[in-house]
């Protein structure tokens, strides 16, 4: 399997509940992104990771918590949402962080009820 | 802080009728711009990047140009498959790229 890969595709899930998103890429990239995806808005960078190490939150609330345990997985572990939560969140990786041509994953649609 | 901001929001052309879509920034020290096309339920492809002004990049029927101020993509004589959501970012500081909110672009038989 090629390129990046997020699961779930979609997910529902309640606001007391914890859930984890997944993102797996297989390019030898190494810097990993989390990012935010509301309707009619700008994506919303989240997390960067770069060598498995955080270099970058951007002011992300704590019910939000990431963790990248190797360069080819990243996590984005959900606690506690809230109903404005919901939106598609997209994983991204590079060569590094300079960033030059992003390969984003698909994108795991969340759904806080 | 960094602002992209792109125009128009939705652009409906008929198949044939080319146009151009907007995207202006404000940064300080542009390491580079990028466009991106998004499928409905996909994540974002990359399609270009230019570094300074003056530069140009072309694929099939997407040209893109790049003014110290702002960018264009250019599409001629689209067909329904160029139907899709354009998103402009940019990229000063090492670590971050900054979407505009795109440009959907819906093109009709």
């Amino acid at each position: 399997e090629t390129g990046v890969t997020q699961t779930p595709r979609h997910l529902v899930m309640g606001m007391t509940n914890k859930k984890s998103l997944k993102c797996e890429q297989h390019l030898g990239h190494n810097a990993m992104y989390w990012y935010k995806q509301s309707a009619k808005k700008p994506l919303e960078l989240m997390f960067v990771y770069s060598l498995e190490e955080r270099v970058e939150n951007n002011s992300v609330p704590s019910r939000f918590s990431p963790e990248c345990p190797n360069s080819s997985h990243l996590f984005l572990h959900l606690h506690t949402l809230q109903p404005e939560d919901s939106a598609l969140y997209l994983c991204a990786s590079s060569q590094d962080i300079r960033g030059s041509g992003y390969t984003f994953g698909s994108g795991t649609r969340l759904t806080v009820v | 802080e960094d602002q992209v901001t792109q125009s128009p929001e939705a652009l409906r052309l008929q198949e044939g009728e080319s146009s151009s879509l907007n995207c202006s920034y404000t940064v300080s020290g542009l390491r580079g711009l990028f466009w991106y096309r998004q499928d409905p339920g996909k994540g974002p492809e990359f399609l270009f990047t230019l570094y300074s002004a003056g530069e140009e990049k072309e694929k099939e029927r997407l040209k893109a140009t790049l003014t110290k101020k702002e960018s264009f993509l250019h599409i001629t004589a689209p067909k329904p498959e160029d139907s899709a959501t354009y998103l402009c970012a940019v990229q000063a500081s090492l670590e971050k790229l900054s979407f505009g909110a795109g440009t959907t672009v819906t093109v009709r038989a």
